[in-house]
């Protein structure tokens, strides 16, 4: 079945530098990428997306890259601070009717050392 | 203030007990979902709702149970059957059937078994 991968597990950088996660998604019809970030007990919140059309989207300190031919994008977090410590969760869903569903990954926890 | 309003916060079940696990919403979107989260595992989808009244299984439906009769509200039964039923329960919501659409999350609930 359709299944996003998302690596690393656990990510530790020291604070200022960059911090990249990575997803894989093996649906090729996929065309809406979210991210989440999850802080510890608290509800996922979106950080930024990207759609099928575009192939990266920057929002500040937050960028997010897409290559539909290798079918994985990428977020990537420049000049990492402490309050950048959290769950971060990629997906990916497609349009469709009865079937539509977002499929998440598996997490990343992330870690910014003083 | 729209959002997603998830009670209780924690749970407890007793073996052989249904619980319910409610969540409301006031943000008028058609699609409501319910994910469990398990540590390293990310979000897997339960149940999803695109309309009232109707509803599908999502990756891990069995032992659980939910009804759509009103747009605002969805609430899951865990029922006696589902074995393993600690987790973290996520309820979200999204304006678009078409799911190219972000979810908004509930703040969770806890269930733990007695």
């Amino acid at each position: 079945g359709e299944n996003v991968e998302q690596h690393p597990s656990t990510l530790s950088v020291q604070e200022g530098d960059s911090a990249v996660i990575k997803c894989t998604y093996s649906d090729s019809a996929s065309n809406y990428f979210p991210w989440y970030k999850q802080e510890l007990g608290k509800r996922p919140q979106l950080i930024i997306d990207i759609r099928s059309n575009v192939g990266e989207k920057k929002d500040q300190r937050i960028a997010v890259t897409l290559n539909k031919t290798a079918k994985h994008f990428s977020l990537h977090i420049t000049e990492t601070q402490p309050e950048d410590s959290a769950v971060y969760l990629c997906a990916a869903s497609r349009r469709g009717s009865s079937a539509s569903k977002i499929i998440f990954g598996s997490g990343t926890r992330l870690s910014i050392r003083p | 203030d729209g959002g997603i309003t998830q009670s209780p916060k924690y749970l407890f079940r007793k073996e052989g007990q249904n619980v319910t696990l409610s969540c409301e919403q006031n943000l008028n979107h058609d699609a409501m979902y319910w994910y469990r989260q398990d540590p390293g595992q990310g979000l897997r989808l339960i149940y999803y709702s695109q309309i009232v009244n109707d509803f599908q299984k999502g990756d891990i439906a069995e032992g659980y149970s939910v009804s759509r009769e009103k747009k605002e509200s969805f609430p899951l039964t865990v029922t006696s059957a589902q074995k393993n039923p600690t987790a973290f329960y996520l309820c979200a919501s999204g304006a678009g059937t078409d799911l190219v659409q972000p979810q908004h999350f509930g703040d969770g609930t806890r269930l733990s078994i007695l």
